[in-house]
């Protein structure tokens, strides 16, 4: 079955410092990857994607993330870190389902505290 | 664009009683409408998916004759708790997306549903 892993689960950091959250997944076609974040009290919000093209993706406030296929992985950074980006952090794969139809499957997620 | 939102935001009832929420695509028409559970400190877990005009798909372990799903057009979905039971308290989520594959799911911003 489809997975994926963060392995952190609790980041805290200082303001301007640099931020990789990992993640890994467990899948052996085709994937789609997103990152979403949740900030605190918002629904879900998409970061960014990647479906195929430049494995290196950037998306909104600044973030980026890698896409490594030898690894399995996904990474999300940001080279300086705000306050403002406290929140939860999920990682996700859209996968073939066992029902027939591609759903995303999602890690646990990183609860990311930055401190002023 | 890509608004989703849930109606209500929050539901207490009582032991035995149904709930139903409702999930709206706000602009844009959901080919696919899908229904999370997330778990305290958990990630989210899929339940089922639905497409307009069709039956839902439910994922291995969720009962279907306990959580109904109805799809009637292409910017509602609901989804009602039958006979709940305190063990059904969770964080219900929905999400919707406009086409099949690997598009992006827009994320709305959940019920809290608590029973008694």
């Amino acid at each position: 079955a489809q997975s994926v892993s963060q392995h952190n689960h609790h980041v805290i950091l200082s303001e301007a410092a640099s931020l990789e959250l990992g993640c890994n997944y467990s899948y052996g076609g085709t994937v789609n990857l997103f990152w979403y974040v949740q900030y605190p009290g918002q629904h879900l919000q998409l970061l960014l994607k990647y479906f195929s093209g430049d494995p290196l993706v950037k998306g909104i406030k600044g973030f980026e993330a890698e896409f490594i296929k030898s690894k399995f992985s996904f990474n999300l950074r940001k080279p300086s870190v705000q306050w403002s980006d406290t929140a939860e952090y999920f990682c996700a794969v859209n996968a073939l389902g066992n029902t027939g139809f591609q759903k995303l499957v999602f890690g646990t997620g990183t609860r990311l505290l930055v401190s002023p | 664009g890509a608004v989703v939102s849930q109606h209500p935001s929050r539901v207490i009832c009582k032991s035995g009683t149904s709930v139903k929420i409702e999930c709206r695509s706000l602009d844009f028409q959901a080919t696919t409408m899908f229904w999370y559970r997330q778990f305290p400190k958990k990630s989210l877990m899929l339940m089922a998916t639905s497409n307009e005009g069709s039956k839902a798909t439910y994922e291995q372990g969720v009962e279907k004759d306990k959580f109904l799903i109805n799809h009637a057009s292409l910017t509602l979905s609901t989804l009602t708790v039958t006979s709940a039971h305190p063990e059904d308290s969770s964080f219900y989520i929905c999400s919707a997306r406009a086409g099949f594959g690997a598009d992006t799911q827009y994320f709305g911003p959940g019920t809290r549903l608590t029973v008694l």
